[in-house]
């Protein structure tokens, strides 16, 4: 079974120091790893794919197969950063033919940046 | 906003009425997804569609059923909402062809079961 474990419930920070969300996960094959931000009761939004390596709104992640980690990172917070943060997980398709058979969702990190 | 929409976008319903909840792209996409989003739970998938008329379940699908006639609407039924089943409910759609498992979401449907 496909697991993702976010440790912290919430997270506060000053403005401008660094920032780290923590993600971990638990899958067998080699997963797709994600990371979306929900500001306050709006839509999900994709911040990050591991795959495609890019840098959104100065936030990085990097995928650690050996650790099994996928950190969410900015090197200084900013006010408008404050959201809720989710980390996902896409295994490999059961189906012949692939696609995909929905995320898994760790439980989500309130991040507070205080001024 | 990748042409997602949900109707209704709040609801409130009382225990053993049956709720059906719809959402409609314009972006003829193959897969469609139902989640449901809940304090210290975070989002947990339902059921979703491969196709019209292929679905399958997910992780928290006692209760709920689905539907998929055409490709632009994905319809959620509670056949008899109870208390439980007060959440806010995201439908997604998958990205496009070649990144499949990036989805993007609708902006939610509130819904509480009295």
């Amino acid at each position: 079974a496909q697991r993702v474990t976010q440790p912290e419930k919430l997270l506060s920070v000053f403005k401008g120091a660094p920032v780290e969300l923590k993600c971990n996960y638990s899958y067998s094959g080699s997963p797709e790893l994600f990371w979306y931000v929900q500001y306050s009761r709006q839509r999900l939004q994709l911040l990050l794919r591991h795959i495609s390596r890019e840098s959104i709104k100065g936030f990085t992640a990097d995928l650690n197969k050996g650790e099994t980690s996928f950190h969410l990172k900015k090197p200084f917070a900013q006010e408008e950063d404050s959201a809720m943060y989710y980390c996902a997980l896409s295994g490999q398709s059961t189906r012949l033919g692939g696609g995909a058979d929905g995320l898994t969702f760790g439980k989500g990190t309130h991040l507070i940046i205080q001024p | 906003d990748a042409g997602i929409t949900q109707s209704p976008r709040h609801k409130v319903t009382e225990t053993g009425t049956p709720v059906t909840l719809r959402c409609h792209q314009t972006e003829n996409h193959r897969y469609m997804y139902w989640y449901r989003q809940d304090p210290g739970h975070g989002l947990r998938l339902i059921h979703y569609s491969y196709g019209v008329k292929d679905t399958d379940k997910g992780e928290v699908s006692d209760g709920y059923s689905v539907s998929r006639s055409k490709t632009e609407d994905f319809l959620l039924t509670l056949e008899s909402a109870t208390s439980s089943q007060t959440s806010v409910y995201f439908c997604a759609i998958d990205g496009a062809s070649g990144t499949p498992d990036t989805q993007y979401f609708g902006p939610g449907t509130r819904l509480t079961v009295l």
